[in-house]
Formats: structure tokens, C-alpha cells, sequence
């Protein structure tokens, strides 16, 4: 069965660099969801999407940005970056149905 | 706003012993509730939804329950074996509206 695809799996970039994730949902899922979790925490919300549309907005700083396509794919967009943002970047997709949602692999992201 | 608590926070079994897994909330108006299993450094794996309508879901060794009148859910695993190592996080879901995890409960499970 398809799953939530994020893009890449790793990535190292050094501080004030940009960097951007990308996330392909399951097929017919409309609404997507970005999350943040740093070490030994749980991951942290930082926006929605549903019909490419933002639905809802969490802890996103502003130097970040989210967006979705046609495709419903999603991007996720993150400037300036700081040290602090190395963590584990998710991307889940939930369908119309209420059948839960389902994670991506996630992304992980090293600031340095 | 909703909030999740999971107890507890870390857990050491021995093989072969049953378990039971908590976690509770504060707003009984969910759409769903999920558990996962998370491995270190690895993604989420879903393992047990259960919608609002209802009260258990079963899989394999795994059962979760939810009560929304008293705000809690379980997750029991029959006959822990060392592979089910991992953090476990409940979730919850307001429809179309963004998963409020807990923090986890970090199980080992000593052969």
C-alpha cells in the first residue's frame, strides 16, 4: 500500500542556509500535516493544509514556510536556519473518511 | 486545547509479561484516537485507531481501549517480546484538525 513520502531522508545544512522538505501523501488523503520533534520530545505541530489551503497553524516560526500543490503535494520551506532547528521533520496525511492519519518516514534535518 | 498525558513515562519488563500502557486526556470531543510506535530516529508506525463511536480495537498482542467519559485509553500488549521495544505515543484528533500527541511512554523489554 502507498504511503506518506518524504523527501530526502537526511539533510545537513550549516546555520543561516535554507532548506526545503518535500511531502507527497497518500493518494485521495486531502489534508496534510507538518510536525517538529526535537530529541526526547514528542513531536510539536507546525501546520495543516487541507485542499491547499492552510488549515491550521501550530508553533511555526516565521523564517518557515509551508505551502500545497495541485498534486497535493506538500513543501515545507525553512530559512535562516539556527541550530536549534535540527530535529525530525514529519509530514502525515489524513483522508476524508477520518481514517487516522499516517506519517511519513521523516526528514531528518542537522543544523550546524 | 487539548492535553495528553501518558503514564508511564518509561517502563522496563521482563519477556513474556503482559503490559498495560496509559493515556489520558482532557477533552472528551475527539474524532479519533490513535496509537503509534515510534522506534529511536525512525518514523511513526500507526498501530491502533479507534474512532470516536468506539470502544476497543484489536491487533495481534495489541488491544487499546478508549473511554471518553473519563478521558483515557489503554494500550495493553500480551506477551511482550523484546522486538516491542519502543516509545509508544497516544494521539488524538478533533477531525480536521492537527494530532495532540503525549509525550510517550518508552518501553524496553528485557529477554
Amino acid at each position: 500500500a502507498a504511503g506518506v513520502i518524504q523527501s530526502p531522508r537526511h539533510l545537513i545544512k550549516e546555520k543561516r542556509e535554507t532548506a526545503t522538505l518535500k511531502c507527497y501523501p497518500i493518494p485521495r488523503h486531502d489534508t496534510v500535516y507538518w510536525y517538529q520533534q526535537g530529541p526526547g520530545q514528542d513531536p510539536q505541530f507546525l501546520i495543516s493544509f487541507y485542499e491547499k489551503m492552510q488549515s491550521d497553524k501550530g508553533s511555526i516560526p516565521d523564517r518557515f514556510s509551508a505551502q500545497q500543490f495541485s498534486d497535493y503535494h506538500s513543501e515545507l520551506n525553512m530559512s535562516s536556519l539556527e541550530l536549534g532547528d535540527s530535529a525530525l521533520y514529519f509530514c502525515a496525511s489524513s483522508d476524508p473518511t477520518g481514517g487516522g492519519y499516517t506519517f511519513g518516514s521523516g526528514t531528518r534535518l542537522t543544523v550546524v | 486545547k487539548q492535553e495528553v498525558t501518558q503514564i508511564p513515562a518509561a517502563l522496563s519488563v521482563p519477556e513474556g509479561e503482559n503490559l498495560v500502557l496509559n493515556c489520558s486526556f482532557t477533552d472528551s470531543a475527539i474524532y479519533n484516537l490513535q496509537w503509534f510506535r515510534q522506534d529511536p530516529g525512525k518514523g511513526l508506525t500507526s498501530l491502533l485507531l479507534i474512532q470516536s463511536s468506539q470502544r476497543e480495537q484489536t491487533s495481534g498482542r495489541l488491544n487499546a481501549s478508549l473511554d471518553k467519559s473519563s478521558g483515557r485509553s489503554t494500550l495493553y500488549i500480551a506477551a511482550s517480546q523484546p522486538g516491542d521495544s519502543a516509545t509508544y505515543l497516544c494521539a488524538l484528533s478533533g477531525g480536521y484538525q492537527k494530532v495532540t500527541f503525549g509525550i510517550g511512554t518508552k518501553l524496553q523489554v528485557i529477554p
